[in-house]
């Protein structure tokens, strides 16, 4: 597809289950971010691929939280053991280069943990 | 850190030019001036970039002082779907992530 395309876009899960929030990014780019957004609250960076390099995972919240990029071209964020404050809106971006079109994001997996 | 200032909120009247400043002091020399907004329920979206020199696109135009410690994007004709939240964001080296600051909530008005 043309966009960032992210599945699924709503997704209600219980209490310390494990959710998988998928990204497809815009084919050829190589750089691909995941950020979060709290209700009411700022973009909050997660994590950050760029190729074959080992990933920035600084923005982490906990160890609940990873991210594989498989291929260098899809991306899943996985949490586990969902607790109530990880609900959230999960956005996933990519880039080509940067100076040239800055980010692409995708409309976000809306995550509500009950 | 956000490294970027910006007011909480502002005003336009529909049809009148949206003039959002941002304040940018501790830039660095190979940073960039970048601008995004969220429309409601949606991911940002990229609106335009500048290093130094003012900067014109089908969106918006971007007026970056001659110290670069301040910018200005500049809506010329805002619109009822321009209301949005407006990020400025000022980024290091390429292959570094966007820091999302609080942004400038921009309403539009009828």
């Amino acid at each position: 597809g043309a966009g960032v395309s992210q599945s699924p876009s709503n997704k209600v899960t219980e209490k310390g289950k494990d959710v998988e929030l998928r990204c497809d990014p815009i084919s050829g780019h190589t750089a691909l971010y995941w950020y979060r957004q709290s209700l009411g609250q700022g973009l909050e960076f997660l994590i950050y691929f760029q190729g074959n390099s080992a990933p920035d995972k600084s923005g982490l919240p906990s160890d609940r939280f990873s991210a594989e990029r498989t291929g260098g071209s899809v991306s899943t964020l996985t949490i586990q053991r969902t607790q109530q404050e990880d609900s959230a809106v999960y956005l996933c971006a990519s880039s080509g280069r940067v100076e040239d079109y800055g980010y692409t994001f995708g409309s976000g997996t809306r995550l509500t943990v009950v | 850190d956000a490294k970027t200032t910006q007011p909480t909120s502002m005003d336009c009247a529909e049809g009148r030019a949206a003039n959002l400043p941002c304040n940018h002091s501790t830039i660095s020399g190979n940073e960039y001036v970048y601008w995004y907004r969220q429309i409601h329920s949606q991911g940002p979206q990229y609106i335009i970039h500048g290093l130094k020199n003012n900067e014109t696109n089908e969106m918006a135009s971007l007026i970056i002082t001659e110290d670069r410690k301040s910018s200005t994007l500049i809506l010329p004709h805002a619109t009822l779907r321009d209301t949005a939240v407006y990020y400025c964001i000022v980024r290091p080296n390429y292959g570094q992530n966007f820091v999302f600051g609080p942004g400038t909530r921009l309403s539009v008005l009828p």
